[in-house]
């Protein structure tokens, strides 16, 4: 059983640009969560979908957007990259309110 | 608001010897308390967890932890340190498994 799926493993970015990451859920949850993940920091909630609807957001700007897909799948989309913006950025999947369960993480480093 | 405390940012322990890992919350009702531990460069991956009935809660990798509602904590600990062990351990607290609030983590560093 394959479990929570991040891709791309590493990102490189420039300032100012657009970056796209992708999260597939462990087979049967429906919810997937992402967070940021500062170096040397503990992972800081950034929003969560259900049924393809934010349910819950955290205290990050509106350049930091998401979307759930029918077959559960996520994407976060961040904007106009800030240096600040560097970190691991995690998904997370669950069954609705259960316990969440981490992928990999995408590296993100932005120049 | 919720909030979770770890004030113990490294700890060495010698291999063989016990652990406990310190992790105190902050929030109003019955919280959903975890327990995470990260590898360099790697994802969490969940040790153990609280909702409810006994305070005792056996995890994976012989961890287990104990919630103590008078003192606000949810402490981890290990009878018997391997090399492996070491990594990054965090604490989290949910409401009604939403977001996870996390603590900044303690680092666990294992002498031979």
């Amino acid at each position: 059983d394959a479990g929570v799926t991040q891709s791309p493993t590493h990102l490189i970015k420039t300032r100012g640009q657009q970056v796209t990451l992708r999260c597939s859920p462990k087979s049967g949850h429906d919810t997937v969560s992402w967070y940021q993940q500062a170096l040397g920091q503990g992972p800081q909630f950034i929003f969560q979908y259900y049924e393809e609807e934010e349910r819950q957001r955290g205290n990050f700007p509106d350049r930091f957007s998401g979307h759930q897909f029918p077959n559960y799948s996520s994407e976060l989309n961040v904007n106009a990259l800030l240096l600040g913006d560097s970190a691991l950025y995690l998904c997370a999947s669950s069954s609705y309110t259960d316990t969440q369960y981490f992928g990999p993480g995408t590296r993100l480093t932005v120049l | 608001a919720q909030s979770v405390t770890q004030p113990d940012i490294h700890i060495t322990v010698s291999e063989g010897a016990s652990l406990e890992l310190r992790c105190n919350y902050s929030y109003g009702a019955t919280p959903y308390l975890f327990w995470y531990v990260q590898s360099p460069g790697q994802g969490l991956q969940l040790l153990l967890k609280y909702f409810s009935g006994d305070t005792l809660v056996q995890g994976i990798k012989g961890f287990e932890a104990e919630f103590k509602r008078s003192q606000s904590s949810f402490n981890l600990r290990k009878p018997s340190v391997h090399w492996s062990d070491a990594a990054e351990y965090f604490c989290a607290v949910a409401n009604s498994g939403y977001a996870l609030n996390f603590g900044k983590g303690t680092s666990l560093l294992v002498t031979p």
